[in-house]
């Protein structure tokens, strides 16, 4: 597509339970980009695909996160047994042109655990 | 340890008149920074550029300046509008992987 999407664009769930959060990004771009905002905090890095290379997790706050991406396409982020401090904006990115070496990011999902 | 600082959290400017924001980083090999606005229930999105070899950029009324030995860097928006009230977060890193750190964003709201 031409923007980025991200679904659900909210979601509520129960602590303990496990989410799946879903990103499509820009079409044809090779890379793609998971960041997260907390309440008050900026922008935190925590994955970054590229192509078929090994993806750039260092930005996991925990091994409860985990993402998937298949090719250049869908990628979905898993928290397993989500706790209060996972509820965020979860935002998903891609490269914008070389023009500017930016991000064009979607609108985000907005996650809360109670 | 946060490597990229904003440490005004909010910001009111008059209408006309011009809004400077501040963002501090750590990381001398930081290459590449940029601003984002952000609108509530929106994604962030792309303002303004500039890489370590330029001390300024500037793009209509938004002009970004690098102080790379204070490792400072500004957002001027002149004249400010009450359509730039948002959140504007910095942001720095390296431009050859696009990974970036952001600041904690400043609230800048502009008075009619």
């Amino acid at each position: 597509g031409a923007g980025v999407s991200q679904s659900p664009s909210n979601k509520v769930t129960e602590k303990g339970k496990d989410v799946e959060l879903r990103c499509d990004p820009i079409s044809g771009h090779t890379a793609l980009y998971w960041y997260r905002q907390r309440l008050g905090q900026g922008l935190e890095f925590l994955i970054y695909f590229q192509g078929n290379s090994a993806p750039d997790k260092s930005g996991l706050p925990s091994d409860r996160f985990s993402a998937e991406r298949t090719g250049e396409s869908v990628s979905t982020l898993t928290i397993q047994r989500t706790q209060q401090e996972d509820s965020a904006v979860y935002l998903c990115a891609s490269p914008q042109d070389k023009t500017n070496y930016g991000y064009t990011f979607g609108s985000g999902t907005r996650l809360t655990v109670v | 340890d946060q490597q990229v600082k904003q440490n005004s959290p909010s910001l009111s400017v008059q209408e006309g008149r011009i809004s400077i924001l501040n963002c501090d980083y750590t990381n001398s090999m930081f290459d590449y920074f940029l601003w984002y606005k952000k609108y509530p229930a929106e994604g962030p999105t792309f303002l303004i550029s500039i890489s370590s070899i330029k001390d300024k950029n500037e793009d209509g009324r938004f002009t970004v300046f690098l102080n790379k030995s204070a490792k400072h860097l500004s957002l001027h928006i002149v004249p400010s509008q009450p359509g730039d009230s948002a959140v504007y977060f910095c942001a720095a890193g390296d431009m050859g992987t696009y990974k970036y750190i952001f600041g904690t964003g400043t609230r800048l709201k502009v008075l009619a």
